[in-house]
């Protein structure tokens, strides 16, 4: 069935590192592709997506490209800042009907 | 202000005792739904509900149960708590039940934070 992996369970930076977080899926077709972040006590809330091989998502200095070709989505800041401390999930949905499938999250940790 | 309010925000009970979560939400949206996050599962998706009616039910137990009194309520009945069933419940919607499409928006609310001993 249709998946979502990130591998990294928790990533620890300082601030104005470089952020990646990696996704890979597996799905037919052409899921669309999601990025939310939860911060502390509230819920998930969406970042970006994008639906087409090769297109950009971002906002808020995140950005995340779909690659078909290697079926990833992987999310990259180029400066994090304390305030991006959260956990981020990725998500596909197979179909515009269809629910979403959640990937397992990972956690970012912003150093003193 | 919160669009989606969720009551309580925490609460304890004891195992085997029924609670009832509550949801409401003011972004005029059609469609409804529950998560559960806890550690073992990140992010699991239990319902969706549209115009009321329920879509989708990937919860395998009975002892959970929806109920939509309204077009912007739904409720989450619990019976016979278990301590596994301690978790953080998100009450979530959208404007329609096609939660890919896009302009198609998930929205969660703040979690109500159970935990059954």
């Amino acid at each position: 069935g249709d998946s979502v992996t990130q591998t990294e369970g928790q990533v620890a930076l300082s601030e104005e590192d470089f952020l990646t977080i990696h996704c890979n899926y597996s799905a037919s077709g052409y899921p669309t592709l999601f990025w939310y972040v939860q911060y502390p006590g509230e819920g998930p809330q969406l970042l970006f997506r994008a639906s087409r091989d090769k297109e950009k998502g971002s906002s808020r200095g995140f950005e995340a490209t779909y690659d078909k070709g290697t079926t990833s989505f992987h999310l990259r800041k180029a400066s994090v800042q304390e305030s991006d401390s959260a956990v981020y999930y990725c998500a596909l949905s197979p179909d515009s009907n269809y629910q979403l499938i959640w990937g397992s999250g990972t956690k970012l940790i912003i150093k003193p | 202000d919160p669009k989606i309010i969720q009551k309580p925000k925490y609460l304890v009970a004891v195992t085997g005792s029924e609670k009832i979560l509550i949801c409401e939400q003011y972004l005029g949206h059609n469609a409804m739904y529950w998560y559960r996050q806890s550690a073992k599962k990140p992010l699991e998706f239990m319902f969706s509900y549209s115009y009321q009616k329920l879509m989708d039910n990937q919860t395998a137990s009975s002892r959970f149960q929806p109920q939509s009194s309204k077009k912007n309520h739904l409720d989450l009945q619990i019976t016979a708590l278990k301590p596994d069933d301690s978790a953080t419940y998100f009450c979530a919607s959208s404007q329609d039940s096609g939660q890919g499409s896009s302009g198609n928006t998930l929205y969660f609310g703040e979690g109500s934070r159970l935990i059954v001993v």
